[in-house]
């Protein structure tokens, strides 16, 4: 496996359920990301994790728990999700968070339908 | 509070022909631009960066994008497009020193044969 990689592709959950998204990067990267894509809205930073410390969480609803292990893993943990939290969950990650070597490698996303 | 505008949301080109998509930030100081782009059910593909120095940068898959100061703006440009080229096009800028990645709510582009 290479670059980022993001498992389910798909899930479909009801709002009640508790369910969870994974994100493993193989870059060697030391900070991993959570964006919010939805239609017609631009993307939204969720979390920031540098060397697996919280650096950033953008108001984002407690419904939402992230996780970082470490460095090449990230999770996103759901519960009792709304229907308006449909949207496409992507995972990023770059070298460090700090500007100066910025670039982000995006995963393949997780469409998320909450029913 | 930075922003990025993309003022088109949608564009329609014909296959060999140029493109032109456009970019406006709001920052006083120069930022960080970058140009990414998402084809359907995919994620996000950096095509090009912007941190300082020449100010026509070149990235991949035949892209260019131009910084003008005077302007605000950072298009990205194509001589000739391609059919593959399809997709969601993304600007982002971020403030140095800080981790947020602020994006564009995007252009679609379309390629007609």
């Amino acid at each position: 496996e290479t670059g980022v990689t993001q498992t389910p592709r798909h899930l479909v959950m009801g709002m009640t359920n508790k369910k969870s998204l994974k994100c493993e990067q193989h870059l060697g990267h030391n900070a991993m990301y959570w964006y919010k894509q939805s239609a017609k809205k631009p993307l939204e930073l969720m979390f920031v994790y540098n060397f697996k410390e919280q650096t950033e969480n953008n108001s984002v609803p407690s419904r939402f728990s992230p996780e970082c292990p470490n460095s090449s893993h990230l999770f996103l943990h759901l519960h009792t999700l709304q229907p308006e939290d449909s949207a496409l969950y992507l995972c990023a990650s770059s070298q460090d968070g700090l500007a100066d070597s910025y670039e982000q490698y995006f995963g393949p996303g997780t469409r998320l339908t909450v029913t | 509070a930075q922003s990025v505008t993309q003022p088109d949301i949608h564009i329609t080109v014909s296959e060999g022909a140029s493109l032109e998509l456009r970019c406006n930030y709001s920052y006083g100081a120069t930022p960080y631009l970058f140009w990414y782009v998402q084809s359907p059910g995919q994620g996000l593909q950096l095509l090009l960066k912007y941190f300082s120095g020449d100010t026509l940068v070149q990235g991949i898959k035949g892209f260019e994008a131009e910084f003008k100061r005077s302007q605000s703006s950072f298009n990205l440009r194509k001589p000739s497009v391609h059919w593959s080229d399809a997709a969601e096009y993304f600007c982002a800028v971020v403030r140095g020193g800080s981790e947020k990645l602020v994006f564009g709510k995007g252009t679609k582009l379309t390629v007609n044969p």
